[in-house]
């Protein structure tokens, strides 16, 4: 069976500030995707970013980066220069072929970036 | 930008009585899901359709029951609301195939009173 961790719960950070969400899956497959959601306030998933997993390029995309792993089944994401607008939970997912491509979904990590 | 909507996005009803949360996608996605998420959890997939005329349980087993008779429109039902019905409702649609990203809607917040 698939899974998707986020251990972080709950982040802190002060404007400017850069910070990490982890996400660390586990899967048997060998194709497979992973994406990225924010959850703003008002409860909408925004996509963030799509991967397979034959690319393990990493990605960058203005502020947001991207780390893939196949080694340590891990799917960093990085925001640079933190700010008040990133305040939100974000979510990490793991879709398989054939599925009809649900996804699982990790817990969640809740960024607070405050002034 | 996905063009997908969701009615009502907020809606306090009594118990017992029937609801009908409605979702619709522009973009001709063949897939379509609904999703149920507590405050502050994650997201468990309770229904989807593969296609007109398919619907299937998901993961977290539903009171709540589904219709995909057009391709665009896939409303969730609940015959019956109670309290622990209370949730976030989110509807996505996604093209064929495997692995294409998935589009939400903005929710549906359900408070049975």
């Amino acid at each position: 069976a698939q899974k998707v961790t986020q251990a972080q719960t709950e982040i802190s950070v002060v404007e400017k500030e850069d910070v990490t969400l982890d996400c660390v899956y586990e899967t048997r497959d060998t194709t497979y995707y992973l994406f990225w959601y924010k959850q703003p306030p008002s409860g909408e998933l925004v996509f963030l970013i799509r991967r397979n997993s034959f690319d393990e390029q990493n990605e960058i995309s203005g502020r947001y980066s991207w780390n893939f792993q196949k080694s340590t089944s891990s799917f960093n994401f990085t925001i640079t220069a933190s700010q008040v607008v990133d305040s939100a939970v974000y979510f990490c997912a793991l879709g398989l072929t054939g599925t009809a491509s649900k996804l699982t979904f990790g817990t969640g990590t809740r960024l607070q970036v405050t002034l | 930008e996905a063009d997908i909507y969701q009615t009502p996005r907020y809606l306090v009803i009594g118990t017992g009585k029937k609801i009908t949360l409605e979702c619709s996608q522009t973009m001709g996605h063949d897939k379509m899901y609904w999703y149920q998420q507590d405050p502050g959890m994650e997201l468990h997939l309770i229904h989807y359709s593969y296609g007109v005329n398919s619907t299937e349980k998901g993961d977290l087993s539903s009171e709540s029951t589904v219709s995909r008779i057009r391709t665009e429109h896939f409303p969730l039902t609940l015959e019956s609301a109670r309290p622990s019905h209370t949730s976030q409702y989110l509807c996505a649609s996604g093209r064929g195939g495997s692995g294409n990203t998935i589009y939400f809607g903005e929710g549906s917040w359900l408070t049975v009173v």
